[in-house]
């Protein structure tokens, strides 16, 4: 079973640039999550999809970020201008259903260095 | 609310004797608890996890963790490490009945010496 898919793996950008993520979850999971997770410190959940309907965007910083899912498969992650704090890793993970305790399947990640 | 706290940033531990990473968590409800490994370049994966059913949970790889009600503890256990095991760790909880939402704990990195 092919797992989830990010890409790219890695992306330097100078602050106030545009940047954009792309994440294939694993084929007939329902729930997307897309990660950050900076330096030293655990992943922080940015946004959840459902389908193509979000469920949870309460921690993505909305005047900068940006999420879709448009067919309910593969989803896109874009930073717009970005700023030095914005460098992570982002990870995008997918789980057959929403519900508690459902494995979340998680992708390599993508590096993002701002300059 | 719901957190995790992991005791220990970094342990290190000699090939064949036994690990112990700690982790405390908070929640007002139910929780579901998980630990997660995550090798460099490589994704997170789960280890193991603990849903209110068995409060001794077995995971892959032989690492093992006791759910602890009345000391809101989680520690993952492993009776004998192998220099593969070293990575770092998160402990991870999740409330019942909040659409599987995580909450990672800051992680220990996991050392393995010859």
């Amino acid at each position: 079973e092919a797992g989830v898919a990010q890409s790219p793996r890695y992306k330097i950008i100078e602050k106030r640039q545009s940047v954009a993520f792309w994440c294939n979850p694993i084929s007939g999971h329902a729930t997307l999550y897309w990660y950050q997770q900076i330096l030293g410190q655990g992943p922080k959940l940015l946004i959840q999809f459902q389908n193509n309907g979000v469920v949870d965007d309460s921690q993505l910083p909305k005047d900068r970020f940006s999420a879709e899912r448009l067919k309910g498969v593969d989803s896109t992650l874009k930073i717009q201008p970005a700023k030095l704090e914005d460098s992570a890793v982002y990870l995008c993970a997918s789980s057959l259903e929403p519900g508690d305790a459902n494995e979340q399947f998680f992708g390599p990640g993508t590096r993002l260095t701002v300059l | 609310a719901q957190s995790v706290t992991q005791l220990d940033s970094h342990v290190s531990v000699s090939e064949g004797t036994p690990v112990l990473l700690r982790c405390n968590y908070s929640s007002s409800y139910s929780p579901s608890l998980f630990w997660y490994v995550q090798h460099p370049n490589k994704g997170l994966q789960l280890l193991l996890k603990y849903t209110s059913a068995a409060t001794l949970v077995k995971g892959i790889n032989g690492f093992e963790a006791e759910f602890k009600k009345s000391e809101t503890s989680f520690h993952l256990t492993k009776p004998s490490a192998h220099m593969s095991d070293a990575a770092e760790y998160f402990c991870v909880v999740s409330l019942t009945g909040g659409g599987n939402k995580l909450t990672f704990g800051t992680g220990t990195q996991l050392k393995v010496e010859l």
